[in-house]
Protein backbone atom coordinates (compact mmCIF):
# COMPACT_ATOMS: atom_id res chain seq x y z
CA UNK A 1 0.00 0.00 0.00
CA UNK A 2 1.86 3.60 -1.10
CA UNK A 3 1.25 6.12 1.42
CA UNK A 4 0.54 9.98 0.78
CA UNK A 5 3.19 11.28 -1.63
CA UNK A 6 3.75 15.34 -2.26
CA UNK A 7 6.06 17.23 -5.14
CA UNK A 8 8.32 19.01 -4.49
CA UNK A 9 9.80 18.86 -0.74
CA UNK A 10 10.87 22.30 -1.04
CA UNK A 11 10.42 25.41 -3.33
CA UNK A 12 11.75 28.57 -3.45
CA UNK A 13 9.29 31.31 -5.36
CA UNK A 14 9.57 34.95 -4.95
CA UNK A 15 6.77 37.80 -4.40
CA UNK A 16 4.23 37.51 -7.03
CA UNK A 17 4.61 34.23 -8.52
CA UNK A 18 2.72 31.45 -8.97
CA UNK A 19 3.02 28.27 -7.41
CA UNK A 20 1.77 24.59 -8.01
CA UNK A 21 2.01 21.76 -5.45
CA UNK A 22 1.31 18.04 -5.98
CA UNK A 23 -0.57 15.53 -4.20
CA UNK A 24 -0.81 11.90 -4.57
CA UNK A 25 -3.10 9.96 -2.45
CA UNK A 26 -3.26 6.78 -0.69
CA UNK A 27 -4.44 3.94 -2.85
CA UNK A 28 -8.09 3.73 -2.84
CA UNK A 29 -8.72 7.16 -0.92
CA UNK A 30 -11.23 9.41 -3.38
CA UNK A 31 -10.86 12.55 -0.65
CA UNK A 32 -7.94 14.91 -0.15
CA UNK A 33 -7.41 17.83 1.66
CA UNK A 34 -5.01 20.40 1.54
CA UNK A 35 -3.28 22.11 4.67
CA UNK A 36 -1.32 25.29 5.43
CA UNK A 37 1.11 25.06 8.38
CA UNK A 38 2.89 28.39 8.94
CA UNK A 39 5.99 28.08 11.50
CA UNK A 40 5.35 27.26 15.12
CA UNK A 41 1.08 26.78 14.02
CA UNK A 42 -0.90 23.97 13.48
CA UNK A 43 -2.05 23.01 10.10
CA UNK A 44 -5.35 25.12 8.60
CA UNK A 45 -7.29 23.30 6.72
CA UNK A 46 -7.23 25.19 2.70
CA UNK A 47 -9.76 23.20 1.20
CA UNK A 48 -11.24 19.36 -0.11
CA UNK A 49 -11.94 17.52 -2.62
CA UNK A 50 -13.96 14.44 -2.91
CA UNK A 51 -14.73 12.77 -6.03
CA UNK A 52 -13.25 15.99 -7.86
CA UNK A 53 -15.22 18.55 -6.62
CA UNK A 54 -14.08 20.89 -3.74
CA UNK A 55 -16.12 19.84 -0.97
CA UNK A 56 -15.39 22.89 1.68
CA UNK A 57 -13.10 25.35 1.88
CA UNK A 58 -11.32 27.46 5.02
CA UNK A 59 -10.86 30.81 5.18
CA UNK A 60 -8.26 31.50 2.29
CA UNK A 61 -8.82 33.80 -0.55
CA UNK A 62 -9.52 33.10 -4.09
CA UNK A 63 -5.82 32.97 -4.97
CA UNK A 64 -5.96 29.70 -3.24
CA UNK A 65 -7.48 27.14 -5.56
CA UNK A 66 -6.89 23.46 -6.56
CA UNK A 67 -7.90 20.43 -8.70
CA UNK A 68 -8.33 16.61 -8.24
CA UNK A 69 -7.78 14.35 -10.73
CA UNK A 70 -9.96 10.92 -12.10
CA UNK A 71 -7.00 9.09 -10.02
CA UNK A 72 -8.05 11.12 -7.19
CA UNK A 73 -4.49 12.59 -7.43
CA UNK A 74 -4.49 16.57 -6.35
CA UNK A 75 -3.56 19.83 -7.14
CA UNK A 76 -2.78 22.84 -4.63
CA UNK A 77 -2.16 26.40 -6.85
CA UNK A 78 -1.27 29.44 -5.34
CA UNK A 79 -1.42 32.99 -7.30
CA UNK A 80 0.33 36.02 -7.17
CA UNK A 81 2.36 34.66 -3.89
CA UNK A 82 3.09 37.09 -0.95
CA UNK A 83 5.34 36.49 2.13
CA UNK A 84 2.86 34.94 4.23
CA UNK A 85 2.56 32.05 1.90
CA UNK A 86 6.04 30.93 3.68
CA UNK A 87 4.90 27.59 4.97
CA UNK A 88 4.67 24.11 5.39
CA UNK A 89 1.36 22.41 3.11
CA UNK A 90 0.52 18.97 3.91
CA UNK A 91 -2.05 16.79 1.88
CA UNK A 92 -4.19 14.47 3.56
CA UNK A 93 -6.38 11.67 1.64
CA UNK A 94 -8.95 9.77 3.49
CA UNK A 95 -11.50 7.20 2.17
CA UNK A 96 -14.65 8.93 1.49
CA UNK A 97 -16.83 11.96 3.34
CA UNK A 98 -16.84 10.66 6.62
CA UNK A 99 -14.96 10.69 9.95
CA UNK A 100 -12.45 7.99 8.30
CA UNK A 101 -8.87 8.95 9.14
CA UNK A 102 -6.74 11.31 6.77
CA UNK A 103 -3.43 10.35 6.14
CA UNK A 104 -0.79 12.83 6.22
CA UNK A 105 1.97 13.61 3.18
CA UNK A 106 5.31 14.53 4.22
CA UNK A 107 4.24 18.24 3.35
CA UNK A 108 5.76 20.62 0.77
CA UNK A 109 7.94 23.60 2.69
CA UNK A 110 7.42 26.71 0.10
CA UNK A 111 9.31 29.61 0.86
CA UNK A 112 8.22 32.97 -0.88
CA UNK A 113 11.31 35.81 -0.96
CA UNK B 1 -16.19 22.71 15.36
CA UNK B 2 -15.70 22.95 19.34
CA UNK B 3 -12.49 25.21 20.03
CA UNK B 4 -9.89 22.45 22.28
CA UNK B 5 -7.59 23.42 25.46
CA UNK B 6 -4.46 22.13 25.54
CA UNK B 7 -0.99 22.45 27.61
CA UNK B 8 1.85 23.99 25.43
CA UNK B 9 4.03 21.88 26.41
CA UNK B 10 4.96 18.66 28.68
CA UNK B 11 7.73 16.50 29.76
CA UNK B 12 8.27 12.43 30.71
CA UNK B 13 11.26 10.57 31.45
CA UNK B 14 11.20 7.41 28.79
CA UNK B 15 9.60 4.26 29.82
CA UNK B 16 6.92 6.42 31.73
CA UNK B 17 3.30 6.82 31.34
CA UNK B 18 2.69 10.26 29.52
CA UNK B 19 -0.58 11.87 29.88
CA UNK B 20 -1.35 14.19 28.09
CA UNK B 21 -5.01 16.81 28.69
CA UNK B 22 -7.22 18.35 26.46
CA UNK B 23 -10.37 20.64 27.42
CA UNK B 24 -13.45 20.80 25.13
CA UNK B 25 -15.91 22.01 27.16
CA UNK B 26 -18.29 22.70 24.72
CA UNK B 27 -18.37 19.81 22.15
CA UNK B 28 -21.62 18.45 20.80
CA UNK B 29 -22.88 15.39 21.10
CA UNK B 30 -22.19 14.33 18.07
CA UNK B 31 -18.48 15.55 17.72
CA UNK B 32 -15.87 13.09 17.68
CA UNK B 33 -12.71 13.60 19.61
CA UNK B 34 -9.49 12.66 17.85
CA UNK B 35 -5.63 12.73 18.84
CA UNK B 36 -2.99 13.36 16.24
CA UNK B 37 0.70 13.83 16.12
CA UNK B 38 2.98 15.56 14.63
CA UNK B 39 6.77 14.65 14.47
CA UNK B 40 9.41 17.40 13.77
CA UNK B 41 9.54 18.02 9.73
CA UNK B 42 6.61 15.16 9.02
CA UNK B 43 3.02 15.44 8.14
CA UNK B 44 0.49 14.33 11.20
CA UNK B 45 -0.13 11.23 12.36
CA UNK B 46 -3.33 9.68 13.44
CA UNK B 47 -3.17 8.18 16.99
CA UNK B 48 -7.08 7.48 17.86
CA UNK B 49 -10.31 9.15 18.17
CA UNK B 50 -13.64 8.26 20.36
CA UNK B 51 -16.86 9.24 21.06
CA UNK B 52 -17.70 8.44 24.19
CA UNK B 53 -16.56 5.54 25.10
CA UNK B 54 -12.55 4.87 26.10
CA UNK B 55 -10.32 3.81 23.43
CA UNK B 56 -7.08 1.88 23.35
CA UNK B 57 -5.00 0.86 20.12
CA UNK B 58 -1.78 -0.40 19.86
CA UNK B 59 -0.29 3.18 19.90
CA UNK B 60 -2.55 4.54 22.69
CA UNK B 61 -5.51 5.15 25.36
CA UNK B 62 -8.22 7.50 25.15
CA UNK B 63 -9.92 8.52 28.28
CA UNK B 64 -13.42 10.84 28.11
CA UNK B 65 -14.81 12.04 31.11
CA UNK B 66 -18.54 11.21 31.71
CA UNK B 67 -19.68 14.61 30.77
CA UNK B 68 -17.31 14.41 27.65
CA UNK B 69 -15.69 18.22 28.02
CA UNK B 70 -12.26 16.61 28.47
CA UNK B 71 -10.05 13.71 27.61
CA UNK B 72 -6.55 12.10 28.26
CA UNK B 73 -4.43 10.14 26.03
CA UNK B 74 -2.21 7.72 27.55
CA UNK B 75 0.88 6.74 25.97
CA UNK B 76 1.44 3.84 28.12
CA UNK B 77 5.54 3.39 28.01
CA UNK B 78 6.57 6.54 26.56
CA UNK B 79 9.78 6.33 24.24
CA UNK B 80 12.04 8.85 22.65
CA UNK B 81 10.07 8.66 19.00
CA UNK B 82 7.53 9.72 20.69
CA UNK B 83 8.79 13.14 21.18
CA UNK B 84 5.99 15.28 19.20
CA UNK B 85 3.53 17.62 19.01
CA UNK B 86 0.21 16.60 19.96
CA UNK B 87 -3.16 17.59 18.61
CA UNK B 88 -6.65 16.83 20.39
CA UNK B 89 -9.38 17.92 17.89
CA UNK B 90 -13.18 17.51 17.84
CA UNK B 91 -14.90 17.03 14.63
CA UNK B 92 -18.35 17.78 13.52
CA UNK B 93 -20.76 15.11 12.49
CA UNK B 94 -21.11 14.86 8.71
CA UNK B 95 -17.76 17.30 8.31
CA UNK B 96 -14.69 15.45 7.53
CA UNK B 97 -11.92 17.92 8.03
CA UNK B 98 -9.63 18.78 10.87
CA UNK B 99 -9.28 21.92 12.80
CA UNK B 100 -5.79 22.13 14.33
CA UNK B 101 -5.10 24.32 17.65
CA UNK B 102 -1.14 24.31 18.79
CA UNK B 103 -1.05 21.17 20.52
CA UNK B 104 0.89 20.33 23.20
CA UNK B 105 4.60 19.64 22.29
CA UNK B 106 5.62 16.61 24.87
CA UNK B 107 9.24 15.75 25.02
CA UNK B 108 10.58 12.42 25.94
CA UNK B 109 13.70 13.01 27.94
CA UNK B 110 16.46 9.45 28.89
Amino acid sequence: ETGVTQSPTHLIKTRGQQVTLRCSSQSGHNTVSWYQQALGQGPQFIFQYYREEENGRGNFPPRFSGLQFPNYSSELNVNALELDDSALYLCASSEGNSYNEQFFGPGTRLTVL
Amino acid sequence: DAKTTQPPSMDCAEGRAANLPCNHSTISGNEYVYWYRQIHSQGPQYIIHGLKNNETNEMASLIITEDRKSSTLILPHATLRDTAVYYCIVRASGYSTLTFGKGTMLLVSP
